[in-house]
């Protein structure tokens, strides 16, 4: 157990939705990045936020959108939903901004259909 | 990001063997960073680098950091079944707020 908790486990939504996906870092973990799993792309960064702050962006779409919460837990915003948007998620959280070792969560699984 | 090649992309091995795979980069890293991911689960940190031709070891994991710092390379002694997985190597993106740029991975079935 990496102490990263994503919720939910699975979700199964239709084209044009919108869903939202939870995760909270470990314990005194200040970063949380976003990445996205597919059989054809592999792990692919999204967004990185430090602290409450976006520091950094990735391959992320407009239709999406994060944000991090005075708690420190993240929601990944998914939204115009795709059938090319069905994937693993994956939050990862880390001590600092810059360090290197990314603890992962269990991940989300998308299904849109 | 930076480009990350794993090979091979998949092993099939028998229990008891050893195991060698390895991550080359188009460029320079700081850090390599070896994961193991199990089906429908997230990726398990197994071994951080941090230095030009440091060797660590987890268990029956070797892991090296290449003197170019362009490579990297992970072996398993002595495989068991409840290796079976996909190992990916990642390094940290500077351009990408330390994001980890990740390699296809290489999938790994042992055999009892």
């Amino acid at each position: 157990d990496s102490g990263v908790t994503q919720t939910p486990k699975h979700l199964i939504t239709a084209t044009g939705q919108r869903v939202t996906l939870r995760c909270s870092p470990r314990s005194g973990d200040l970063s949380v990045y976003w990445y996205q799993q597919s059989l054809d792309q592999g792990l692919q960064f999204l967004i990185h936020y430090y602290n409450g702050e976006e520091r950094a962006k990735g391959n992320i779409l407009e239709r999406f959108s994060a944000q991090q919460f005075p708690d420190l837990h993240s929601e990944l915003n998914l939204s115009s939903l795709e059938l090319g948007d069905s994937a693993l998620y994956f939050c990862a959280s880390s001590v600092a901004v810059i360090y290197n070792e990314q603890f992962f969560g269990p991940g989300t699984r998308l299904t849109v259909l | 990001g930076q480009q990350l090649n794993q090979s091979p992309q998949s092993m099939f091995i028998q229990e008891g063997e050893d195991v060698s795979m390895n991550c080359t980069s188009s460029s320079i890293f700081n850090t390599w960073l070896w994961y193991k991911q199990d089906p429908g689960e997230g990726p398990v940190l197994l071994i951080a680098l941090y230095k030009a031709g440091e060797l660590t070891s987890n268990g029956r994991l070797t892991a090296q950091f290449g003197i170019t710092r362009k490579d990297s390379f992970l072996n398993i002694s002595a495989s068991i079944p409840s290796d079976v997985g996909i190992y990916f190597c990642a390094g940290p993106d500077s351009n990408s707020g330390y994001a980890l740029n990740f390699g296809k991975g290489t999938s790994l079935l042992v055999t009892p």
